[in-house]
């Protein structure tokens, strides 16, 4: 049972380069989110889906776009790459009802130059 | 803008005291969370408390919950050094979407 799985873990973008971040989750979860991690900002919430084939905005949305094509997949793109999205992002999965807690994956550490 | 404020944001103790950390928040919650993250790795879930209870253990860790100050507080019970971490509170503010918003966190260290 692996967990969440997130690729790649580390990786160097050039400015307005693209690249897709992938997040798997074995646990047949319904909820899937990507939260970004910046120092001293904490964790703020990029898109979350709350089942196959729906997505939505949170807190911090401009210039990332996501996909849920699959119940265990959640994908996270960025079309054009700043320095701004230098960060570590972090996906999560949850299921639905009081009692449950997110499941992370061990992060993907991005540097945009 | 984020939800949780903890407080405070960095704490050094020796091994073997407790350790308390408090967090705040601003809207009505379904529930409030509390994980754990060690350096460079990803968030662990702790302990959740739901909106209608007030303290919940799990071993070593004791959670309070006071809907009333819309606070919280985490104690760690005779520390380890093993628990020097981040720790995040999280809230679940009745969006049936099971979104949490995140504190900035508090550091632990923990001196053995």
């Amino acid at each position: 049972n692996a967990g969440v799985t997130q690729t790649p873990k580390f990786r160097v973008l050039k400015t307005g380069q693209s690249m897709t971040l992938l997040c798997a989750q074995d646990m047949n979860h319904e909820y899937m989110y990507w939260y970004r991690q910046d120092p001293g900002m904490g964790l703020r919430l990029i898109h979350y889906s709350v089942g196959e084939g729906t997505t939505a905005k949170g807190e911090v949305p401009d210039g990332y776009n996501v996909s849920r094509l699959k119940k265990q997949n959640f994908l996270l793109g960025l079309e054009s790459a700043a320095p701004s999205q230098t960060s570590v992002y972090f996906c999560a999965s949850s299921t639905p009802g009081v009692g449950y807690g997110y499941t992370f994956g061990s992060g993907t550490r991005l540097t945009v130059v | 803008s984020q939800q949780g404020e903890e407080d405070p944001q960095a704490l050094s103790i020796q091994e073997g005291e407790n350790a308390t950390m408090n967090c705040s928040y601003k809207t009505s919650i379904n529930n409030l969370q509390w994980y754990r993250q060690n350096s460079g790795r990803g968030l662990v879930h702790l302990i959740l408390i739901r909106s209608n209870e007030r303290e919940k253990h799990s071993g070593r860790l004791r959670v309070t919950l006071d809907t009333s100050k819309k606070s919280s507080s985490l104690l760690i019970t005779a520390s380890r050094a093993a628990d020097t971490a981040s720790y995040f509170c999280a809230t679940d503010a009745r969006s049936n979407t099971g979104k949490l918003i995140f504190g900035q966190g508090t550091t632990l260290q923990v001196k053995p």
